[in-house]
């Protein structure tokens, strides 16, 4: 079945510093692919999105890259800062009527002063 | 900015209470869903709604159960709250009119509930 597979956190990085959280994914047909991010104590917020492959998704800085050749939608920033620290989860949207997203397990970023 | 609201935000209740989470969205989205999310972070999805008067349990088993009477609103109920229900709640809309075929999803901020 369709699955979402994620590096495994917690990415604990300086302020400045470049990061990279691996995303691949299984599924049949072409998905659409969503990184959220979750502060402390908040829900899911869509960070970006890509629906066909080699879409470039990209929203406050971040980036990320349908490759359907490798099946991946790494999520990148050049420069995190603090306030960038919380979980980041990548998804796929099954397709079918429900829209229902299959999730990874989340990765804890924590951005260091 | 998602219109999606859940309440109480959080919740401390004695076992074998019946209690009720509520949400509800102002976007007029037809389809709705309730996520739990584990303390390591994990989502499952619990319950969705294509529309009012149409429920169906998601892919992880729960106790819990939905009602959609109005397109708006999503409440979700535990007839009998035990510890092992003790987690965080989530609530979400999309829309079947997906911009660009991505047919996202909003989130709500979350119920936190916690069963003594």
């Amino acid at each position: 079945g369709d699955s979402v597979t994620q590096m495994e956190g917690p990415v604990t990085l300086s302020e400045e510093a470049f990061l990279t959280i691996n995303c691949t994914y299984t599924a049949t047909g072409y998905p659409s692919l969503f990184w959220y991010v979750q502060y402390p104590g908040e829900g899911l917020q869509l960070l970006l999105k890509a629906t066909k492959a080699d879409d470039k998704g990209s929203n406050k800085g971040f980036e990320a890259t349908y490759r359907k050749e490798t099946t991946s939608f790494h999520l990148e920033k050049g420069s995190v800062q603090v306030s960038d620290s919380a979980v980041y989860f990548c998804a796929l949207r099954v397709g079918g009527a429900t829209n229902k997203l299959i999730f990874g397990t989340g990765t804890l970023l924590a951005v260091q002063p | 900015e998602a219109d999606i609201y859940q309440t109480p935000r959080y919740l401390v209740i004695g076992t074998g209470k019946k209690i009720t989470l509520e949400c509800s969205q102002t976007m007029g989205h037809d389809k709705m869903y309730w996520y739990q999310q584990d303390p390591g972070m994990e989502l499952h999805l619990i319950h969705y709604s294509y529309g009012v008067n149409s429920t169906e349990k998601g892919d992880l088993s729960s106790e819990s159960t939905v009602s959609r009477i109005r397109t708006e609103h999503f409440p979700l109920t535990l007839e009998s709250a035990r510890p092992s229900h003790t987690s965080q709640y989530l609530c979400a809309s999309s829309d079947s009119l997906g911009t660009g075929d991505s047919y996202e999803q909003y989130f709500g901020p979350g119920t936190r509930l916690t069963v003594t």
